[in-house]
Protein backbone atom coordinates (compact mmCIF):
# COMPACT_ATOMS: atom_id res chain seq x y z
CA UNK A 1 0.00 0.00 0.00
CA UNK A 2 1.73 3.59 -1.52
CA UNK A 3 2.03 6.25 1.03
CA UNK A 4 0.27 8.52 -1.23
CA UNK A 5 -2.55 7.78 -3.00
CA UNK A 6 -3.70 8.27 -6.67
CA UNK A 7 -6.60 7.41 -9.09
CA UNK A 8 -5.63 3.66 -10.98
CA UNK A 9 -6.48 5.34 -14.12
CA UNK A 10 -7.75 8.49 -15.94
CA UNK A 11 -8.46 9.18 -19.53
CA UNK A 12 -9.24 12.23 -21.88
CA UNK A 13 -9.48 12.17 -25.74
CA UNK A 14 -6.69 14.24 -27.79
CA UNK A 15 -6.67 18.01 -27.16
CA UNK A 16 -8.48 17.22 -23.95
CA UNK A 17 -7.06 18.21 -20.29
CA UNK A 18 -7.18 15.72 -17.59
CA UNK A 19 -6.11 16.32 -13.72
CA UNK A 20 -3.92 13.25 -11.80
CA UNK A 21 -4.81 14.02 -8.42
CA UNK A 22 -2.11 12.56 -5.70
CA UNK A 23 -3.67 12.89 -1.99
CA UNK A 24 -1.20 12.39 0.76
CA UNK A 25 -0.88 13.98 4.79
CA UNK A 26 0.15 16.21 6.62
CA UNK A 27 3.01 14.44 7.40
CA UNK A 28 3.96 14.32 3.59
CA UNK A 29 2.44 16.46 1.03
CA UNK A 30 0.61 18.50 3.86
CA UNK A 31 4.57 19.52 4.95
CA UNK A 32 6.66 20.30 2.12
CA UNK A 33 6.27 22.52 -1.12
CA UNK A 34 8.23 19.56 -2.79
CA UNK A 35 5.96 17.24 -4.92
CA UNK A 36 8.08 15.56 -8.07
CA UNK A 37 5.53 13.81 -11.11
CA UNK A 38 6.90 11.36 -12.78
CA UNK A 39 5.65 9.72 -16.66
CA UNK A 40 7.16 6.33 -17.27
CA UNK A 41 5.96 4.37 -20.74
CA UNK A 42 5.80 0.62 -20.48
CA UNK A 43 9.19 -0.47 -20.41
CA UNK A 44 11.23 2.45 -19.60
CA UNK A 45 12.16 4.61 -16.99
CA UNK A 46 10.95 6.89 -14.81
CA UNK A 47 11.18 10.79 -16.24
CA UNK A 48 10.92 13.60 -14.11
CA UNK A 49 7.88 16.09 -15.43
CA UNK A 50 7.68 18.41 -12.14
CA UNK A 51 9.05 19.80 -9.51
CA UNK A 52 8.35 21.47 -6.11
CA UNK A 53 4.59 21.48 -6.81
CA UNK A 54 4.97 24.16 -9.67
CA UNK A 55 8.11 23.59 -11.52
CA UNK A 56 8.61 22.15 -14.92
CA UNK A 57 12.36 20.90 -15.37
CA UNK A 58 14.13 21.60 -18.43
CA UNK A 59 12.60 20.39 -22.10
CA UNK A 60 9.54 19.10 -20.41
CA UNK A 61 6.67 21.37 -22.26
CA UNK A 62 4.37 23.49 -20.46
CA UNK A 63 1.11 21.41 -21.52
CA UNK A 64 2.06 19.84 -17.74
CA UNK A 65 1.62 22.09 -14.93
CA UNK A 66 1.73 21.11 -10.92
CA UNK A 67 -0.35 22.48 -8.15
CA UNK A 68 -1.36 21.51 -4.62
CA UNK A 69 -3.66 22.34 -1.89
CA UNK A 70 -3.39 21.29 1.58
CA UNK A 71 -2.65 17.62 1.37
CA UNK A 72 -3.39 17.02 -1.92
CA UNK A 73 -1.24 17.78 -5.22
CA UNK A 74 -2.30 17.55 -8.88
CA UNK A 75 -0.75 17.31 -12.21
CA UNK A 76 -2.37 18.85 -15.20
CA UNK A 77 -2.14 18.15 -18.48
CA UNK A 78 -3.44 20.16 -21.49
CA UNK A 79 -3.42 19.55 -24.99
CA UNK A 80 -3.36 15.78 -24.46
CA UNK A 81 -1.39 14.18 -27.22
CA UNK A 82 -0.99 9.99 -27.53
CA UNK A 83 2.61 10.17 -26.32
CA UNK A 84 0.89 11.23 -23.44
CA UNK A 85 0.13 7.80 -22.87
CA UNK A 86 1.73 6.16 -19.55
CA UNK A 87 1.61 5.67 -16.19
CA UNK A 88 2.06 8.91 -13.74
CA UNK A 89 3.70 8.81 -10.39
CA UNK A 90 4.13 11.56 -7.69
CA UNK A 91 6.60 11.50 -4.97
CA UNK A 92 7.23 13.84 -1.69
CA UNK A 93 9.34 13.34 1.59
CA UNK A 94 7.61 11.69 4.44
CA UNK A 95 8.33 13.46 7.58
CA UNK A 96 7.96 10.71 10.13
CA UNK A 97 8.97 8.07 7.94
CA UNK A 98 12.29 10.17 7.20
CA UNK A 99 11.49 8.15 3.59
CA UNK A 100 10.87 9.36 0.16
CA UNK A 101 7.73 8.18 -1.10
CA UNK A 102 5.52 7.45 -4.02
CA UNK A 103 1.70 7.69 -5.38
CA UNK A 104 0.59 3.69 -6.61
CA UNK A 105 0.66 5.64 -10.03
CA UNK A 106 -2.06 6.49 -12.18
CA UNK A 107 -2.25 4.72 -15.77
CA UNK A 108 -3.17 7.76 -18.56
CA UNK A 109 -4.97 6.28 -21.51
CA UNK A 110 -5.70 9.20 -24.13
CA UNK A 111 -8.55 7.54 -25.87
CA UNK B 1 24.56 15.83 -20.36
CA UNK B 2 24.12 13.76 -16.99
CA UNK B 3 24.06 9.61 -17.79
CA UNK B 4 23.08 7.01 -15.26
CA UNK B 5 23.87 3.40 -17.28
CA UNK B 6 22.71 0.43 -15.38
CA UNK B 7 24.24 -3.05 -15.92
CA UNK B 8 22.13 -5.76 -17.84
CA UNK B 9 19.45 -8.31 -16.46
CA UNK B 10 19.88 -11.28 -14.11
CA UNK B 11 18.35 -14.50 -13.55
CA UNK B 12 19.26 -16.00 -10.13
CA UNK B 13 17.87 -18.70 -8.06
CA UNK B 14 16.83 -18.64 -4.57
CA UNK B 15 19.36 -17.84 -2.03
CA UNK B 16 21.75 -16.34 -4.00
CA UNK B 17 23.28 -12.72 -4.58
CA UNK B 18 23.19 -9.83 -7.21
CA UNK B 19 25.31 -7.05 -7.73
CA UNK B 20 23.76 -3.87 -9.62
CA UNK B 21 25.72 -0.76 -11.61
CA UNK B 22 25.15 2.26 -12.16
CA UNK B 23 27.71 4.07 -14.12
CA UNK B 24 27.49 7.97 -14.08
CA UNK B 25 28.79 10.59 -16.45
CA UNK B 26 28.13 13.93 -17.11
CA UNK B 27 28.27 15.35 -13.67
CA UNK B 28 30.30 15.55 -10.52
CA UNK B 29 29.19 12.30 -8.80
CA UNK B 30 30.33 12.85 -5.29
CA UNK B 31 28.07 16.20 -5.45
CA UNK B 32 24.67 14.27 -5.68
CA UNK B 33 23.40 11.49 -3.47
CA UNK B 34 22.01 8.66 -5.45
CA UNK B 35 18.72 6.46 -4.81
CA UNK B 36 17.73 3.15 -5.44
CA UNK B 37 14.09 2.42 -6.29
CA UNK B 38 12.59 -0.96 -6.52
CA UNK B 39 9.78 -1.10 -9.23
CA UNK B 40 7.95 -4.97 -8.94
CA UNK B 41 6.50 -6.16 -12.30
CA UNK B 42 3.17 -4.71 -12.48
CA UNK B 43 3.40 -2.85 -9.50
CA UNK B 44 4.65 0.64 -8.70
CA UNK B 45 7.65 2.68 -7.63
CA UNK B 46 9.03 2.22 -3.80
CA UNK B 47 12.19 3.90 -2.54
CA UNK B 48 15.00 1.31 -1.26
CA UNK B 49 17.21 4.27 -0.01
CA UNK B 50 19.92 6.30 -0.52
CA UNK B 51 23.66 6.80 -0.78
CA UNK B 52 25.64 9.86 0.01
CA UNK B 53 28.25 10.00 -2.50
CA UNK B 54 30.50 12.38 -0.80
CA UNK B 55 30.89 10.06 2.67
CA UNK B 56 29.81 7.13 1.30
CA UNK B 57 26.98 6.52 4.12
CA UNK B 58 23.96 4.63 3.11
CA UNK B 59 20.30 5.24 4.25
CA UNK B 60 18.15 2.23 4.04
CA UNK B 61 14.50 2.49 3.67
CA UNK B 62 12.09 0.29 6.06
CA UNK B 63 11.84 -2.84 4.38
CA UNK B 64 15.34 -2.88 2.54
CA UNK B 65 17.87 -3.53 5.51
CA UNK B 66 20.00 -6.39 5.94
CA UNK B 67 20.20 -7.95 2.58
CA UNK B 68 20.78 -4.70 0.82
CA UNK B 69 23.86 -2.94 0.62
CA UNK B 70 24.40 0.50 -1.70
CA UNK B 71 28.18 1.05 -2.06
CA UNK B 72 30.42 2.89 -4.16
CA UNK B 73 33.67 3.43 -6.16
CA UNK B 74 34.35 6.83 -6.95
CA UNK B 75 37.14 5.88 -8.90
CA UNK B 76 35.17 5.10 -11.69
CA UNK B 77 31.82 7.11 -10.50
CA UNK B 78 29.63 3.89 -10.13
CA UNK B 79 26.79 2.93 -7.60
CA UNK B 80 26.47 -0.41 -6.58
CA UNK B 81 23.41 -2.52 -5.39
CA UNK B 82 23.93 -5.63 -4.14
CA UNK B 83 21.17 -7.92 -2.53
CA UNK B 84 22.05 -11.28 -0.56
CA UNK B 85 19.66 -14.24 0.13
CA UNK B 86 17.67 -13.49 -3.08
CA UNK B 87 13.87 -14.23 -2.60
CA UNK B 88 11.25 -14.84 -5.56
CA UNK B 89 9.76 -11.64 -4.06
CA UNK B 90 12.74 -10.00 -4.95
CA UNK B 91 12.01 -9.58 -8.85
CA UNK B 92 11.84 -6.80 -10.47
CA UNK B 93 13.21 -3.91 -11.94
CA UNK B 94 15.91 -1.90 -10.06
CA UNK B 95 16.37 1.87 -10.73
CA UNK B 96 19.31 4.37 -9.73
CA UNK B 97 18.29 8.23 -10.19
CA UNK B 98 20.24 11.10 -8.97
CA UNK B 99 19.47 13.57 -6.96
CA UNK B 100 18.92 16.94 -8.22
CA UNK B 101 18.50 20.06 -6.14
CA UNK B 102 16.44 23.22 -6.55
CA UNK B 103 16.06 25.87 -3.71
CA UNK B 104 16.55 23.85 -1.19
CA UNK B 105 14.36 20.95 -2.13
CA UNK B 106 15.80 17.46 -3.51
CA UNK B 107 13.96 14.71 -6.13
CA UNK B 108 15.28 11.76 -8.03
CA UNK B 109 15.57 13.69 -11.19
CA UNK B 110 17.76 11.77 -13.48
CA UNK B 111 17.27 7.71 -13.76
CA UNK B 112 19.19 4.68 -15.02
CA UNK B 113 17.71 2.36 -17.38
CA UNK B 114 16.57 -0.12 -14.66
CA UNK B 115 18.12 -3.61 -14.07
CA UNK B 116 15.78 -6.50 -14.12
CA UNK B 117 16.52 -8.72 -11.61
CA UNK B 118 14.43 -12.58 -12.19
CA UNK B 119 14.43 -14.73 -9.28
CA UNK B 120 14.02 -18.33 -9.88
CA UNK B 121 14.80 -21.71 -9.68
Amino acid sequence: QSALTQPRSVSGSPGQSVTISCTGTSSDIGGYNYVSWYQQHPGKAPKLMNIDVSKRPSGVPDRFSGSKSGTSATLGITGLQTGDEADYYCGTWHSSLSARVFGGGTKLTVL
Amino acid sequence: QVQLVQSGSELKKPGASVKISCKASGYTFSSYTMNWVRQAPGQGLEWMGWINTNTGNPTYAQGFTGRFVFSLDTSVTTAYLQISSLKAEDTAVYYCARDACDGGSCYPADWGQGTLVTVSS
